[in-house]
């Protein structure tokens, strides 16, 4: 199986700050990484697929780069709504598997 | 708009089993793999497993800790995915989603709708 490794685990950040994820998978899985941001008590939404792309309905403050094992989510300036839990998820190769998670706090 | 809203969750007792129901609208549900995903309580996501499909002939393949105790099944004239659980332990307490793949370009597979979620309690 492939191991994702998320860090870090919790991030105290204020309002417009900018912050960055990072997620590494144990081998390549070339640009297959999809982000999701849960809030407490709700799903998973799809966030940041093909490790790139933002998908429909986030804003542009949102961003993913990286392709083989390295990877990152940025957040360009932080709103009170991005406050919540990130994960980095393979799609290279079942079992999906899913980074620890990231919970993202207000400072 | 693209819902899926599963049912079936509940409290059940070590060993014993619980079916999840997953309706699907809002799209051709023959045409897309769906995924079952976990979340125990206060942890991480976890894959379950997933079926294929039409044309990938709704084949299934799961995790590992499924170990043969999980069957997902799905019904396309009734646009329903289903979770079978035998088996149970303590440990398969979570919130159980199911999600409809998607693969937007190449080079991607993504779980772009996720059912609200149905929790599931293994206790005696």
């Amino acid at each position: 199986d492939i191991q994702m490794t998320q860090s870090p685990s919790s991030l105290s950040a204020s309002v417009g700050d900018r912050v960055t994820i990072t997620c590494r998978a144990s081998q390549s899985i070339s640009t297959y990484l999809n982000w999701y941001q849960q809030k407490a008590g709700k799903a998973p939404k799809l966030l940041i697929y093909a490790a790139s792309s933002l998908q429909s309905g986030f804003p542009s403050r949102f961003s993913g780069s990286g392709s083989g094992t390295d990877f990152s989510l940025t957040i360009s300036s932080l709103q009170p709504e991005d406050f919540a839990t990130y994960y980095c998820q393979q799609s290279y190769s079942t079992p999906y598997t899913f980074g620890q998670g990231t919970k993202l706090e207000i400072k | 708009e693209v819902q899926l809203v599963e049912s079936g969750g509940g409290l059940v007792q070590p060993g014993g089993s619980l079916r999840l129901s997953c309706a699907a609208s809002g799209f051709t549900f023959s045409d897309h793999y769906m995924d079952w995903v976990r979340q125990a309580p206060g942890q991480g996501l976890e894959w379950v497993g997933r079926t294929r499909n039409k044309v990938n002939s709704y084949t299934t393949e799961y995790a590992a800790f499924v170990k043969g105790r999980f069957t997902i099944s799905r019904d396309n004239s009734k646009n329903s995915l289903y979770l079978q659980m035998n088996s149970l332990t303590t440990e398969d307490t979570a919130v159980y989603y199911c999600a409809r793949e998607r693969a937007a370009k190449v080079g991607a597979v993504e779980c772009d709708s996720w059912g609200q979620g149905t929790l599931v309690t293994v206790s005696s």
